[in-house]
């Protein structure tokens, strides 16, 4: 069972459109991140949010932590080929012990 | 600074032999994660050291699986004997205690046939 699941698994779109995806689970989490991982590589770390309600912006990118502190959302507005990837948050119950959420796997046509 | 270097890269290995993975954290880091990927269960946390010491190795998926952390600049995870079901991508991830930004290796792919 895992800790966090996202939604949707898969997602492809037209350059241009606007995505959220969106990080829930029953746990209370001290910090909730957000990574990029492109294939061959390792996630990459967007964002870190660690306020119920904070919302922090990222160029085109706008994550946001739920009051609860149990579930989070990344909405990419007017998103482009560059925005391909593998989407994963990432929830620290204590510390700096993070587990992975599913993975959204985001493709944007050219 | 090199990042997070793993070793090796790629390791194609036959079902009952030995694996062995290598990681150098990032100088001055003092947290190290071992994470296995799969396409079925995602990133999973495998064993987490702090200072060198085991922490949390509750992920652990059974006895064929170990890791050490000898020193503050080197971990080994050690897959014996391997399975077909241990074919994934190991990555190593280190961070500073207190800090909450995690780097990742490029992974290590395992393909055990």
């Amino acid at each position: 069972t895992q800790l966090l699941e996202q939604s949707p698994q898969f997602l492809s779109i037209q350059e241009g459109e606007n995505l959220t995806v969106y990080c829930n689970s029953s746990s209370v989490f001290s910090s909730l991140q957000w990574y990029r991982q492109e294939p061959g590589e390792g996630p990459v770390l967007l964002v870190t949010v660690v306020t119920g309600g904070e919302v922090k912006k990222l160029k085109r990118l706008t994550f946001q932590f739920g009051d609860a502190r149990k579930d989070s959302s990344l909405h990419i507005t007017a998103a482009q080929p560059g925005d391909t990837g593998l989407y994963l948050c990432a929830g620290a119950i204590t510390g700096n012990q993070f587990y992975f959420g599913t993975g959204t796997s985001l493709t944007v046509i050219p | 600074d090199a990042g997070v270097i793993q070793s090796p890269r790629h390791e194609v290995t036959e079902m009952g032999q030995e694996v062995t993975l290598r990681c150098k954290p990032i100088s001055g880091h003092n947290s190290l994660f071992w994470y296995r990927q799969t396409m079925m269960r995602g990133l999973e946390l495998l064993i987490y050291f702090n200072n060198n010491v085991p922490i949390d190795d509750s992920g652990m998926p059974e006895d064929r699986f170990s890791a050490k952390m000898p020193n503050a600049s080197f971990s080994t995870l050690k897959i014996q004997p391997s399975e077909p079901r241990d074919s994934a991508v190991y990555f190593c991830a280190s961070s500073f205690t207190r800090g909450n930004t995690i780097y990742f290796g490029e992974g290590s792919w395992l393909t055990v046939v």
